[in-house]
């Protein structure tokens, strides 16, 4: 158990919907990356948040967008969602915002779009 | 050309063998390198990190770095059944951000 929860788990929506994931890191950590794992693209990092700002960004689509709230959680939103948004997400956390190494992964959440 | 690559295998080998993992990558900037174990719709566990240079070992498991040949190199000594999973390498940029190769499926037959 690597101590960064995600919710839910599994989540099955159709076309056009919106959902909201939800992530606590480690205790003390705080630093928030989000994740995509889909089978054609790997693992690919979409946004990072540092004690609620915004630190950095990679592949996140537009109909995307992420916080991070006081209590350190963070939650990714998707909206319009389409086929290829189906993936997992993972959420990970850090101590720090840069020079650490060890950055933890959730179990993640399973997102499919029907 | 991608940022980080690893061969998909999957790479089968007898348990007890020593199993080989290597990711080349493109960019000689960077300093850190990661190794992350996944199981089938799982998380990625840390499993070691590298500088850029030299050698890292923690018990079975001992990380390379070649910069000339800009190699990252894993191995698993005494493979057991339940190293069976993905082995995925990735390297780190400023901020923690990192990045990922493919993965190279592992198969430990018993």
């Amino acid at each position: 158990d690597s101590g960064v929860t995600q919710t839910p788990k599994h989540l099955i929506t159709a076309t056009g919907q919106r959902v909201t994931l939800r992530c606590s890191p480690r205790s003390g950590d705080l630093s928030v990356y989000w994740y995509q794992q889909s089978l054609d693209q790997g693992l690919q990092f979409l946004i990072q948040y540092y004690n609620g700002e915004e630190r950095a960004k990679g592949n996140i689509l537009e109909r995307f967008s992420a916080q991070q709230f006081p209590d350190l959680h963070s939650e990714l939103n998707l909206s319009s969602l389409e086929l290829g948004d189906s993936a997992l997400y993972f959420c990970a956390s850090s101590v720090d915002n840069g020079s650490g190494n060890t950055i933890y992964f959730g179990e993640g959440s399973w997102l499919t779009v029907v | 050309q991608k940022e980080v690559e690893q061969d998909p295998g999957p790479l089968s080998v007898p348990e007890g063998a020593i199993v080989s993992l290597n990711c080349t990558y493109s960019n000689s900037a960077f300093q850190y390198f990661m190794w992350y174990r996944q199981y089938s719709r799982k998380g990625p566990e840390l499993l070691m990190y590298t500088y850029s240079s030299g050698n890292k070992e923690d018990g079975r498991f001992t990380a390379q770095v070649d910069k000339s040949s800009k190699y990252i190199s894993l191995f698993i000594r005494d493979s057991q059944p339940s190293d069976s999973a993905t082995y995925l390498c990735a390297k780190k940029a400023a901020g923690n951000k990192l990045t990922f190769g493919g993965g190279t499926r592992v198969l430990v037959k018993p």
